[in-house]
């Protein structure tokens, strides 16, 4: 099906391990995004992708790495999760970074014990 | 700094009409978009408003005043479904174009 998918869907993991959120495209879109929300603070940017291989850093990057070694995926990894790390996590994408809209994956719930 | 701020509940009676206000202060600032998003769901593109002025979309409009920092979302004959958050963003430039988001606005609609 055409979109945008996250996986998984929800997620419990331990303090000091590592996980990897996947977000899927088959829009051939060239910008994707990854965002936190959190209550009261709204979605906040961790980190972008303007094209395979071109990432760089948002508002929030600090103990994440991504990759995007093809335009359709746009992995995100917490290398040693903290509990700080808990949150909804979306994937965006959009066909240019610029005036053009997101569209948002329907998200990763990650709880960190 | 950036800043965009909305009220964070609001209640409202179903056929009602509501405005839900959003002020912003950023710099490279281009255009102003509401999402909708329902609990447990992604967001999903409401509007973009990049001129002054009111711009209408079936039940839902949405006006942008750039010489005030301010935007509302208003919609017109509330239905239960409209129960949701709606988030204002700010679409600004400077290094790359990204948007900045509001905290949402959590409006429950009822009978």
């Amino acid at each position: 099906d055409a979109g945008i998918t996250q996986s998984p869907r929800y997620k419990i993991t331990e303090t000091g391990r590592q996980v990897t959120l996947m977000c899927h495209q088959t829009w051939s879109h060239s910008y994707m995004f990854w965002y936190r929300q959190d209550l009261g603070h709204g979605l906040r940017l961790i980190y972008y992708s303007a094209a395979a291989d071109i990432t760089d850093k948002g508002e929030v990057p600090d103990g994440y790495v991504v990759s995007r070694s093809k335009t359709e995926n746009f992995p995100l990894t917490l290398e040693s999760a903290t509990r700080s790390q808990t949150s909804v996590y979306f994937c965006a994408s959009s066909e240019m970074g610029s005036v053009e809209t997101q569209y948002f994956g329907p998200g990763t719930r990650l709880l960190v014990l | 700094g950036q800043n965009i701020d909305q009220p964070t509940e609001m209640t409202a009676t179903e056929g009602a009409i509501v405005q839900i206000n959003c002020t912003y202060q950023t710099s490279g600032f281009n255009g102003l978009f509401w999402y909708q998003q329902h609990a447990g769901e992604a967001p999903t593109f409401l509007s973009y408003n990049v001129l002054d002025g009111l711009e209408e979309k079936g039940r839902f409009s949405s006006f942008l005043s750039r010489s005030k920092g301010y935007s509302y979302l208003l919609l017109k004959e509330l239905q239960m479904k409209d129960s949701a958050s709606y988030l204002c963003a700010a679409f600004v430039s400077g290094g790359y174009n990204k948007l900045i988001f509001g905290a949402g606005t959590r409006l429950a609609v009822h009978p």
